[in-house]
């Protein structure tokens, strides 16, 4: 069965510093990726999600992610974070012959330190 | 910017209690979603619903579980005879009638069994 990896489960920055979440899954076949955040007490919203194209793809909130298909890694970037970006995000893959199910790694918590 | 909306927030129930969460999906999207998170676990996938039947479902949905589109406007999930373990958060989504593109999340509602 396909596995989504989030390595990091915790990350503590201070603001201004950069980010990187890395994320890496199971599956040989084509997928679609995404990632999600989820503020405190809010619902999973949606920052970014790759299909085709460019593997380079930019979300909300000045958020981007890599797709590099030899490496089955989705990782997430920020070159800047603020104190607004503490949250747990959770990277998700949908195999394209999987329907509508996501596969959700564990997730990072960041904390953000002013 | 409309939302899935769930209800209640937080469900204490007694072991072996009956409990429906309850989910309002947004309202012109077709696909309807449980996933649940275990505290310190992964969101897992437990149902998809479309066209007024389940279209996928996951290994820990079975029997105990059940969804419905009662109305056309509420998705619902019921949990018979709970058990300890089936305390977690439990998560609505939705999704458009065109191809995935990834699901809109509720806010979610933290079911404990005690």
């Amino acid at each position: 069965a396909q596995s989504v990896s989030q390595h990091n489960h915790h990350v503590i920055l201070s603001e201004a510093a950069s980010l990187e979440l890395g994320c890496n899954y199971s599956y040989g076949g084509t997928v679609n990726l995404f990632w999600y955040v989820q503020y405190p007490g809010q619902h999973l919203q949606l920052l970014l999600k790759y299909f085709s194209g460019d593997p380079l793809v930019k979300g909300i909130k000045g958020f981007e992610a890599e797709f590099i298909k030899s490496k089955f890694s989705f990782n997430l970037r920020k070159p800047s974070v603020q104190w607004s970006d503490t949250a747990e995000y959770f990277c998700a893959v949908n195999p394209n012959n999987a329907g509508n199910m996501l596969t959700f790694g564990g997730g990072t918590r960041l904390m953000v330190k002013p | 910017e409309p939302e899935v909306t769930q209800t209640p927030s937080h469900q204490v129930t007694q072991m072996g209690q009956e409990v429906i969460l309850r989910c309002v999906p947004i309202s012109n999207h077709l696909y309807f979603y449980w996933y649940r998170q275990i505290l310190g676990q992964k969101v897992e996938f437990l149902v998809s619903f479309y066209n007024n039947e389940i279209s996928e479902k996951s290994e820990i949905f079975d029997d105990q579980f059940s969804v419905e589109r009662p109305d056309g406007s509420n998705f619902t999930l019921k949990i018979r005879s709970t058990k300890l373990e089936d305390s977690a958060m439990y998560f609505c989504a939705s999704t458009p009638p065109a191809a995935f593109r990834g699901a809109f999340f509720g806010q979610g509602t933290r079911l404990t069994v005690v």
